[in-house]
């Protein structure tokens, strides 16, 4: 089993659609969970980290739910400049390894006039 | 601007030859890392230091050195011994400590061996 694993892609939406992203991690020690965006041929960047409560950031929703080691992240009213690949990012353990971070292997969205 | 800069952007290379890639932060971040990235994979941790002079393998260290002389920098060399080198380079930094630690990513390197 990977160690994050996330659906599979891509997701092809229109505009203002409501797209979700699942990820599953395997380690129940992770204490840290984070959504990346990439776009083509560019470096990740921190698009939301996610708390237990669950965080909210405009059109960005992410939950997390640890009995299940479960992350999602919810995209709201896309936009064309959504489309990118969405990586789910776990750190693998806390402690002196709890820097050391689990990227799954991305989910590519493609949101359509 | 505070951030992080690596350099080259794209760098060719011969086969046999060692390269150095170049990452500084202006973070104040005690942590920093180097990821390769293949097309259509995820990122795979290179090495990784959480303090000035002292670094550790990542999960495919094998063919690839580090040096961590300067908080500032974590220089990277691909040497000849690393069998596939074509990749995306990334390097990151992160503060260190309790709590969530996000990474910051610099732009990458393309490295292509001809």
């Amino acid at each position: 089993r990977k160690e994050v694993e996330q659906d599979p892609g891509p997701f092809n939406v229109p505009e203002g659609a409501t797209v979700a992203f699942n990820c599953t991690y395997s380690n129940s020690a992770s204490q840290s969970f984070f959504w990346y965006r990439q776009d083509c041929r560019k470096e990740p960047k921190l698009l939301m980290s996610v708390y237990s409560s669950g965080n909210e950031d405009g059109r960005f929703t992410a939950q997390l739910n640890r009995a299940s080691q479960y992350i999602s992240l919810l995209i709201r009213d896309s936009k064309l400049s959504d489309s990118a690949t969405y990586l789910c990012v776990v750190n693998k353990a806390a402690g002196n390894q709890g820097g050391k971070l689990i990227f799954g292997q991305g989910t590519e969205l493609s949101v359509k006039p | 601007d505070g951030g992080i800069t690596q350099s080259p952007k794209y760098l060719f290379r011969k086969e046999g030859q060692n390269v150095t890639l170049s990452c500084e932060q202006n973070l104040n971040h005690d942590a920093m890392y180097w990821y390769r990235q293949d097309p259509g994979q995820g990122l795979r941790l290179i090495y990784y230091s959480q303090i000035v002079n002292d670094f550790q393998k990542g999960d495919i260290a094998e063919g690839y050195s580090v040096s961590r002389e300067k908080k500032e920098s974590f220089p990277l060399t691909v040497t000849s011994a690393q069998k596939n080198p074509t990749a995306f380079y990334l390097c990151a930094s992160s503060r260190t400590g309790g709590g969530y630690n996000e990474q910051f990513f610099g732009p990458g390197t393309r490295l292509t061996v001809l």
